[in-house]
């Protein structure tokens, strides 16, 4: 399988702190992206990045992407107590066809006020 | 959760009673995707659909079944429910096949006693 995991499975971090996210995925991708899920909700795209790009900014988020290594990092700067939630990371395969898009497990942000 | 409605949002049944949930697009989007999230296992999908009476299987589609006779909705339906389907469900759409930025809906949490 070249399913996504992420680490860590869990971070708390303080207010106005920067949280980082590692996604690393097993094999060959077109697309990752980027999925946060607040408590009883549904998933919301966050961002996607293409294999042939390194590096993709949305507001305060920030998305690499280094396929030799097979791995992909969020970051959040300046973090709220509203970016409690958790985040997946979502790739797909060149190899599947049709709409394998794979999901990790999460990690789980914790923005104390 | 924009655009799409899952009902029931929770429902509990019996072992062996068939249970049909309900995801409703008022989008356009062609493709739709039935999901399961069950702890440590992130999310899995179930079956899609690409277009009015063309669906095909996810993962894990085994015990479940799918209908979609009008492009706004896509039905998933347990035959037979089993404890090992309590899970939370969701419904997913998208405009590109597959491999593009997916929409979710708010999901159904079932109990199967």
């Amino acid at each position: 399988s070249q399913q996504g995991e992420e680490d860590p499975q869990a971070l708390s971090i303080q207010e106005g702190e920067n949280a980082t996210m590692n996604c690393s995925y097993k094999t060959s991708i077109n697309n990752l992206q980027w999925y946060r899920q607040n408590s009883g909700r549904g998933l919301v795209h966050l961002i996607l990045i293409r294999s042939n790009e390194r590096e993709k900014h949305s507001g305060r988020l920030r998305v690499t992407l280094d396929t030799s290594k097979k791995s992909s990092s969020l970051l959040i700067t300046a973090s709220r107590a509203a970016d409690t939630a958790s985040y997946f990371c979502a790739t797909d395969g060149q190899e599947t066809s049709g709409s394998r898009l794979t999901f990790g497990e999460g990690t789980q942000l914790t923005v104390n006020p | 959760d924009a655009g799409i409605t899952q009902s029931p949002r929770h429902k509990v049944t019996e072992t062996g009673t068939p249970v049909t949930l309900r995801c409703h697009q008022t989008e356009n989007h062609r493709y739709m995707y039935w999901y399961r999230q069950d702890p440590g296992h992130g999310l899995r999908l179930i079956h899609y659909s690409y277009g009015v009476k063309d669906t095909d299987k996810g993962e894990v589609s085994d015990g479940y079944s799918v209908s979609r006779s009008k492009t706004e909705d896509f039905l998933l339906t347990l035959e037979s429910a089993t404890s090992s389907q309590t899970s939370v469900y969701f419904c997913a759409i998208s405009e590109v096949f597959g491999r593009e930025t997916q929409y979710f809906g708010p999901g159904t949490r079932l109990l199967v006693l």
